[in-house]
């Protein structure tokens, strides 16, 4: 079965963009849930989404907002871009407790 | 605030070495703890714990959690190149007690290089 499906795989976007990234879940699955990994922070939870409801959400700006849509795919945006941002960004699906699937993540680089 | 501390940060062993990484914790709301392998991009799933004391076994790998200590352990038997990656443990809670909203606290990861 298709695993986790996470576009684009690489951007570059200017300070001050804004910039929507796409997960689209392991059928079945509603839970997704995004992270964000850097070389000095690791990966640093930001927001799941069950339902289309956000049932958690990390320590980020509100800069970091995300959605989730009728067929469990999720956004998530990120506005008012800064150099910090650069990052890979991750999602996970999940159907129970613990099974986390990854995608291979968004390469963002803002300039 | 949640906090998963794994050790080492890096490690550099010979073919046929056995390793063995830590990860402790300080979580609110426990529910598991996962292993996880990053070689490139997506982390794949090595182990989900939710009981202490009883080891998850596959191949060469095994991991276990004591939950009283807070602390969980990833043994790499034989190893190969191939295991060379970052090794990441994660720990499940909710936000409250029964809560169901989820997320997962990682470490810093374990960077382990394997060289022939």
């Amino acid at each position: 079965k298709a695993g986790v499906t996470q576009t684009p795989r690489y951007l570059i976007k200017t300070r001050g963009q804004q910039v929507t990234l796409s997960c689209s879940p392991i059928s079945g699955h509603r839970s997704v849930s995004w992270y964000q990994q850097t070389p000095g922070q690791g990966l640093q939870f930001l927001f799941e989404y069950f339902s289309e409801t956000q049932r958690n959400k990390g320590n980020f700006p509100g800069r970091f907002s995300g959605r989730q849509f009728s067929n469990s795919r999720s956004e998530m945006n990120v506005s008012t871009l800064e150099l910090g941002d650069s990052a890979l960004y991750l999602c996970a699906s999940s159907l129970y407790v613990g099974g986390y699937t990854f995608g291979s993540g968004t390469r963002l680089t803002v300039v | 605030e949640d906090k998963v501390v794994q050790s080492p940060l890096s490690l550099v062993v010979h073919e046929g070495d056995t390793v063995t990484l830590n990860c402790s914790y300080e979580v609110t709301n426990f529910r598991s703890l996962l292993w996880y392998k990053q070689e490139k991009k997506a982390p794949t799933f090595l182990f989900m714990l939710t009981s202490s004391g009883i080891e998850k076994k596959s191949g060469r790998l095994s991991s276990i959690l004591d939950k009283k200590e807070l602390f969980s352990i990833l043994n790499i038997t034989a190893t190969q190149t191939g295991d060379s990656a970052v090794y990441l443990c994660a720990v499940e809670s909710s936000g409250n007690s029964g809560g169901s909203n989820y997320k997962l606290t990682f470490g810093k990861g374990t960077l382990l290089t394997v060289n022939p």
